[in-house]
C-alpha cells in the first residue's frame, strides 16, 4: 500500500507566479487536508476535504489560495501572485474514512520558495 | 481554543540515554484524541502513536512509552535507550472529537528538536 505522495517536493518561484501543488491521497482514503509548516513551527491546517466536497477553510488561507479535489481522488493546491510569506512546506494528510478520530497520515510535502 | 505546548525546543543526549518529551494541551473538549509524529530531516510527518481521552493507560511500543494524565493535560513521550536514528523533530498533536462528517483538524505544538549523538 503506497503512502499519501506529493508532486513536486520543492518548487523556486518568483513572486506574483502562481504555482500549483498535487496531492494523492492513500488509495481509497476519503479525507484529504492541507497543511502549511513554516521554519520553526508546526504544521497549520489550510483545509480539508470529504471525497471531493470543501468542507472546510482556515483564515489562513486567502483568497490567492485555492484548493480543489475534483473527483473525490488526488486534491490540488493553487496559489496565485504568490508572496515571500507563502515561502513555507505544504502538507498533504489523509485518513481513512468518514470517522472523525481517524488518523491522518502525512506525505512528504512540498517546499515553496519565493523569491 | 484548542492548544498544544511543547515547552522544551531542543534536546541534546547521548547515544543509549532516556529522553523523555513533553506535551501539555488545552481543550474544552470532553472526548478528544492525542497523537504524537516524529519528522525526521527528511521531511515527512510519521505517525507514531493516538489517545483518545478515555484511555489513560500508558503505552509501550519497543523502546517507545507514551504517558497521558488527562488531571494535568499532558502526554509525555519517553525514548528508552536512544539511538541516531531517533533525531528527528517530534510533535504533540490534538484532534477533538466530532459528529461523523465534520472536520477533525490537528492543532500542533512548535516541536522538540531532539539529537542523539553517538
Amino acid at each position: 500500500d503506497t503512502g499519501v505522495s506529493q508532486d513536486p517536493r520543492h518548487k523556486i518561484t518568483k513572486r506574483g507566479q502562481n504555482v500549483t501543488f498535487r496531492c494523492d491521497p492513500i488509495s481509497e482514503h476519503n479525507r484529504l487536508y492541507w497543511y502549511r509548516q513554516t521554519l520553526g513551527q508546526g504544521p497549520e491546517f489550510l483545509t480539508y476535504f470529504q471525497n471531493e466536497a470543501q468542507l472546510e477553510k482556515s483564515r489562513l488561507l486567502s483568497d490567492r489560495f485555492s484548493a480543489e479535489r475534483p473527483k473525490g481522488s488526488f486534491s490540488t493546491l493553487e496559489i496565485q501572485r504568490t508572496e515571500q510569506g507563502d515561502s513555507a512546506m505544504y502538507l498533504c494528510a489523509s485518513s481513512p474514512s468518514r470517522l472523525s478520530t481517524d488518523t491522518q497520515y502525512f506525505g512528504p510535502g512540498t517546499r515553496l520558495t519565493v523569491l | 481554543a484548542q492548544k498544544v505546548t511543547q515547552a522544551q525546543t531542543e534536546i541534546s543526549v547521548v547515544e543509549k540515554e532516556d529522553v523523555t518529551l513533553d506535551c501539555v494541551y488545552e481543550t474544552r473538549d470532553t472526548t478528544y484524541y492525542l497523537f504524537w509524529y516524529k519528522q525526521p530531516p527528511s521531511g515527512e510527518l510519521v505517525f507514531l502513536i493516538r489517545r483518545n481521552s478515555f484511555d489513560e493507560q500508558n503505552e509501550i511500543s519497543g523502546r517507545y512509552s507514551w504517558n497521558f494524565q488527562k488531571s494535568t493535560s499532558s502526554f509525555n513521550f519517553t525514548i528508552t535507550a536512544s539511538q541516531v536514528v531517533d533525531s528527528a523533530v517530534y510533535f504533540c498533536a490534538l484532534s477533538d472529537l466530532k459528529t461523523t462528517g465534520a472536520n477533525s483538524k490537528l492543532t500542533f505544538g512548535k516541536g522538540i528538536t531532539l539529537s542523539v549523538r553517538p
